[in-house]
């Protein structure tokens, strides 16, 4: 595609149901990032795939955050019990292999835990 | 870990003004250094970027330099538009598996 994409764009959601979020990467983009954008916290880096693997995981704030990434294309964020403080605006970019610091952002997707 | 500290917004400025947008980092190594704008409604797109000591990066009539000896690399502009206001990331790079490091973003706000 022309660019990142995300779906949904808004996700309201009740405490302790699971969300699933997903991110189409700009075709030919091995690399793939999740963070999270809190309202005064800036932008926290989750998870980087290169290619279908995720060399590390520690940046996952709690094991309730899960992703997966197959294909070498889409990736899924999926949090489990989600809690008030998840709220955040979940941000995913892809960049060419070598490329970190050059990403490519997509809209984000607004996830809102009631 | 690696870290990267920006000026507190929000910075409102008259059309015609000088900016400056302070930014500096702590990182073990040498990382590459980027400024990322989030302009109204769009997403975060990169506006420069510096690989190494003494590189400016300049992009939109905005420069900003890397320098090693002050960890710092300040966003600058001679004379802000309108148009300009948006929030603004500062961020770094290290190389490693884990992604950008941002600051927490200066929302600039350009007054006619």
């Amino acid at each position: 595609g022309a660019g990142v994409s995300q779906s949904p764009s808004n996700k309201v959601t009740e405490k302790g149901k699971d969300v699933e979020l997903r991110c189409d990467p700009i075709s030919g983009h091995t690399a793939l990032y999740w963070y999270r954008q809190s309202l005064g916290q800036g932008l926290e880096f989750l998870i980087y795939f290169q290619g279908n693997s995720a060399p590390d995981k520690s940046g996952l704030p709690s094991d309730r955050f899960s992703a997966e990434r197959t294909g070498g294309s889409v990736s899924t964020l999926t949090i489990q019990r989600t809690q008030q403080e998840d709220s955040a605006v979940y941000l995913c970019a892809s960049s060419l292999a070598g490329r970190a610091g050059e990403q490519f952002f997509g809209p984000g997707t607004r996830l809102t835990v009631l | 870990g690696d870290s990267v500290t920006q000026m507190e917004g929000p910075v409102t400025l008259s059309e015609e003004a000088c900016l400056t947008i302070n930014c500096t980092y702590t990182a073990t190594g040498y990382p590459s250094l980027f400024w990322y704008v989030q302009y109204p409604g769009e997403g975060l797109q990169l506006l420069l970027k510096a690989t190494k000591a003494d590189d400016k990066g300049s992009n939109k009539g905005f420069e900003a330099t890397y320098r090693k000896e002050t960890t710092s690399f300040h966003l600058e502009k001679g004379s802000v538009q309108v148009s300009d206001s948006a929030v603004y990331f500062c961020a770094s790079e290290g190389g490693g598996a884990d992604g950008l490091t941002f600051g927490k973003g200066t929302h600039l706000i350009i007054q006619p």
